[in-house]
């Protein structure tokens, strides 16, 4: 059955630093792969897609990098801010219309 | 622009009690639609998604139903509340060539 595993439900860092989440996939043929934030009580909001064919994407602070052979995402936070202190998931996608299915999260939480 | 709505913001049933929950989208025709629910430290887990009136996909048996009886509505129904229910449960749209996923704000449901 198609699986999908985020690194540690949670993960403490120190502001300033650059924060990496791993999602990790199997029994997937992703076309692309979707990156959102959720904070608590709300509704995720979309940050980054990334298709097969790309390796990596950048937006402002936030990098996403996507290795199909090794069927995994990195997402990187650089210059970390406490505002950024959310449970952030991945989704990948097969192609068609089929729906979008999420990992369960990390939690990530920046110190100051 | 698009906007999606969704309520009641929280709502507390007795167990038994039917439950409606409703959802519409403004600014698009022809949006995917799902409802996906968020147990208490748990990953969000999709429920059903409809690509068109009347089409409705059920991803996990329960003793929950969905409706789309209108281009932009989608319903969540239940005859019978169980206390399992409880949940924070999150419709969403997406255009139809699978762009991401746009959140309301959801409905944190508490069945009592």
């Amino acid at each position: 059955s198609q699986k999908i595993e985020q690194n540690s439900e949670a993960l403490n860092i120190q502001e300033g630093k650059t924060a990496t989440l791993t999602c990790n996939y199997t029994n997937y043929s992703p076309a692309y792969l979707q990156w959102y934030r959720q904070d608590p009580g709300r509704g995720p909001v979309f940050l980054l897609l990334i298709r097969e064919n790309e390796k990596e994407k950048r937006k402002e602070r936030l990098k996403v990098t996507f290795d199909t052979t090794l069927k995994q995402s990195l997402f990187h936070i650089t210059a970390s801010q406490p505002a950024d202190s959310a449970t952030y998931l991945c989704a990948p996608r097969n192609s068609g219309n089929t729906p979008l299915v999420f990992g369960k999260g990390t939690r990530l939480s920046v110190i100051a | 622009s698009q906007t999606i709505h969704q309520w009641p913001a929280t709502l507390v049933q007795p167990v038994g009690s039917p439950l409606s929950l409703e959802c519409t989208v403004e600014g698009t025709s022809n949006p995917n639609l799902y409802w996906y629910r968020q147990a208490a430290g748990r990953g969000l887990q999709l429920l059903f998604y409809s690509v068109g009136i009347g089409q409705i996909s059920s991803e996990v048996p329960q003793n929950l139903s969905a409706s789309r009886p209108q281009d932009r509505q989608f319903i969540l129904s239940s005859k019978k509340l169980l206390l399992s229910d409880s949940g924070f449960y999150l419709c969403a749209w997406s255009p139809r060539d699978n762009s991401p996923l746009h959140f309301g704000n959801g409905t944190r449901l508490t069945v009592t």
